[in-house]
């Protein structure tokens, strides 16, 4: 079965530079999350979308931003990158609210940010 | 405000025996969802099983099974015949149907099996 995909798989960037993360759902899910996971730490909230609008928001600094595109992929945006943006940024999608399972969130293999 | 307990940091079972891991939340919420997801060291997050809070029956994944405890707030993972692929990350995980669709994780409890 197609699983959650998130490119890329590896990222190393600079301070103060610019970074973003894409997310493809599996085929049908229309809503997207995204969560940071930093060094033995468990997954944290950032955003979520549902058809292409924002609907809830979690811990995402104001120099992230992220959006929904009409083929329901998602793109994390973030700039003036600090150090401690360094984790692992997983992207999870469920299907359609009312769908059997929809509460259940399938997670992507995760892309994993350093920041030198 | 909803929280996810993980009381065990790390625990170890060795191949073939039975483990269980423990996991409390707290809700003034009646109707929510609890999740078990397994990270092994590939850090892939896997769904191991759920559970609606309105249904009474404890579900099951062939070796996995949970027990739920509605009004004790608790939700254990039983891992019978435990094998070597179970070691990994395991958080529990929690959401409500009223505050959106935020996933709130536990701590996580570190397995090893123990060949």
């Amino acid at each position: 079965a197609a699983g959650v995909i998130q490119s890329p798989r590896h990222l190393i960037k600079e301070k103060r530079e610019t970074a973003t993360l894409k997310c493809y759902p599996i085929p049908r899910h229309d809503t997207v999350y995204w969560y940071q996971q930093g060094p033995g730490q468990d997954p944290q909230f950032l955003i979520s979308f549902y058809e292409k609008m924002q609907s809830d928001k979690g811990s995402i600094p104001d120099r992230f931003s992220a959006q929904q595109f009409s083929d329901y992929h998602s793109e994390l945006n973030m700039s003036s990158l600090e150090l401690g943006d360094s984790a692992l940024y997983f992207c999870a999608s469920s299907s359609p609210p009312g769908s059997q399972g929809s509460d259940t969130q399938y997670f992507g293999p995760g892309t994993r940010l350093t920041v030198l | 405000a909803q929280t996810v307990t993980q009381s065990q940091p790390e625990m170890s079972v060795q191949e073939a025996e039975t483990v269980t891991l423990s996991c409390t939340y707290d809700t003034s919420e009646s109707n929510y969802y609890l999740f078990w997801y397994k990270q092994p060291p590939s850090r892939q997050m896997i769904l191991v099983i759920r559970q609606e809070a309105y249904k009474q029956q404890n579900a099951t994944e062939n070796r996995f099974s949970v027990n739920f405890q509605k009004a004790a707030k608790s939700f254990s993972l039983k891992i019978s015949d435990s094998q070597l692929g179970d070691t990994a990350m395991y958080f529990c995980a929690f959401k409500t149907s009223n505050t959106g669709n935020q996933f709130y994780f536990g701590t996580g409890t570190s397995l090893t099996v123990i060949p």
